[in-house]
């Protein structure tokens, strides 16, 4: 059990430039959620897969935000047309039945 | 949606102190987590629970899921203990998927 890992680490990006992250849930995991939090909140609730099906997206996810999850493994998670208010840390979390475990998160800089 | 509230938002200790971290929710739940979040953004488990009483070693959280409140215990902190520690929800009502609900979190600061 390795843990849930994402890529990358720190991304620093211009405003108006695309960027995607990457999640790697722990392995036989089904459920995958993404969340993003800026400094001083929680982190808030972005979006889930059960498996390669997209269930839920928050309100926060607006269209310039798309996820995928193609074969139900690894997800991504894409920013089009970034904006200084997408800078967050964006953390993704997987579980097999109610227990989240989370990964070290993406942290995105948009200058 | 499920409201969670933490308290209290800041607490400052001495090493060798305890301390108990309040999480008060308005609904039913499914799942309620405790985590510490490391000075680096990382999420570490601490507790997974619902209901009922857990320990492990200095630390430990009970849940009244009849009265909506998680307690978080910690005994003789460490200043290694520092961080924010949260606590999350997922509402019983409705579909909500496991989604977690997170409170603004508690800051601790243990110092030596």
């Amino acid at each position: 059990d390795t843990g849930v890992s994402q890529d990358p680490r720190h991304k620093i990006t211009k405003r108006g430039q695309n960027v995607t992250f990457r999640c790697d849930p722990i392995s036989e995991h089904n459920r995958l959620y993404w969340y993003r939090q800026t400094l001083g909140q929680g982190p808030e609730f972005l979006t889930y897969f059960q498996n390669e099906a997209q269930l839920e997206k928050s309100r926060l996810l607006s269209d310039r935000f798309s996820a995928e999850r193609p074969k139900g493994s690894f997800s991504t998670l894409e920013i089009q047309r970034t904006e200084q208010g997408d800078s967050a840390m964006y953390l993704c979390a997987s579980s097999r039945l109610s227990e989240q475990y989370f990964g070290p998160g993406t942290r995105l800089t948009v200058t | 949606g499920i409201q969670v509230e933490q308290s209290p938002p800041d607490l400052i200790l001495q090493e060798g102190a305890n301390s108990t971290l309040r999480c008060n929710f308005s609904d039913s739940v499914n799942n309620l987590q405790w985590f510490h979040q490391n000075p680096w953004g990382q999420l570490i488990n601490l507790f997974y629970i619902p209901s009922g009483t857990k320990q492990n070693g200095r630390l430990s959280a009970t849940t009244v899921a009849t009265e909506r409140y998680s307690l978080l215990y910690i005994s003789s902190s460490q200043t290694t203990d520092s961080g924010v520690y949260f606590c999350a929800v997922d509402g019983a009502g409705g579909t909500s998927y496991g989604k977690l609900t997170f409170g603004q979190g508690t800051i601790l600061t243990v110092h030596p």
